[in-house]
């Protein structure tokens, strides 16, 4: 079966500070992997997408298959990331994503 | 630029009501989705659509139904609107990414209807 968690609901951090959000899966194929992130009143929009292998405002996520992770990190955080993170997964060629619960993220002055 | 648009911003509804929610993509894309988004839940599937007419049931489809009578348009329905509905719903198309590659599984989002039923 197809599984995404994100472990923190909510993850709070200071300007400047380092930022990882975590995000396990479980898939018995070659997964796909996204972040989606929703900053507040704007419609969720995709973030970066591990076969891409780039940074988006200043984040990346690796594709651990080992760990079956992907988690996101940022060096140093700023005010402007605060928002909803979603990690999501497809099968290859698949249509549809299976979404993580979100995590929160704040960042404090 | 891909443009996703839903019918209503925010909606109230009551007990028992029939409620349509619309969808409209301009992107010709063959797939659309309906989820709903709830706190410490996150997105979960309703239904999907591959093709005019042709509908997959989701993760949770139970008290929804949907029509894909046109490429661009998808519309979830609520029979009879239960106060466990009440939520944020979220319409989708997906399409070719940002560099044209038509493998990329990117996943538009409209900017959502928050329903109440009372």
């Amino acid at each position: 079966a197809q599984r995404v968690t994100q472990p923190e609901k909510l993850l709070s951090v200071f300007k400047g500070a380092p930022v990882e959000l975590k995000c396990n899966y479980s898939y018995s194929g070659s997964p796909e992997l996204f972040w989606y992130v929703q900053y507040s009143r704007q419609r969720l929009q995709l973030l970066l997408r591990h076969i891409s292998r780039e940074s988006i405002k200043g984040f990346t996520a690796d594709l651990n298959k080992g760990e079956t992770s992907f988690h996101l990190k940022k060096p140093f955080a700023q005010e402007e990331d605060s928002a909803m993170y979603y990690c999501a997964l497809s099968g290859r060629g698949a249509q549809k994503l299976v979404f993580g619960q979100g995590t929160r993220l704040t960042i404090n002055p | 630029d891909v443009k996703v648009t839903q019918s209503s911003r925010y909606l109230v509804k009551r007990t028992g009501e029939k409620v349509f929610l619309e969808c409209v993509q301009d992107m010709d894309h063959e797939n659309m989705f309906w989820y709903r988004q709830d706190p410490g839940l996150g997105l979960r599937l309703i239904y999907f659509s591959y093709d005019v007419k042709m509908k997959e049931k989701g993760d949770i489809p139970e008290g929804y139904s949907v029509s894909r009578e046109k490429k661009e348009r998808f519309s979830l329905i609520l029979e009879s609107a239960s106060t466990n509905q009440t939520s944020m719903y979220l319409c989708a198309s997906r399409g070719p990414g940002t560099s044209g590659v038509s493998s990329y599984n990117e996943q538009f989002f409209g900017p959502g209807t928050r329903l109440t039923v009372l």
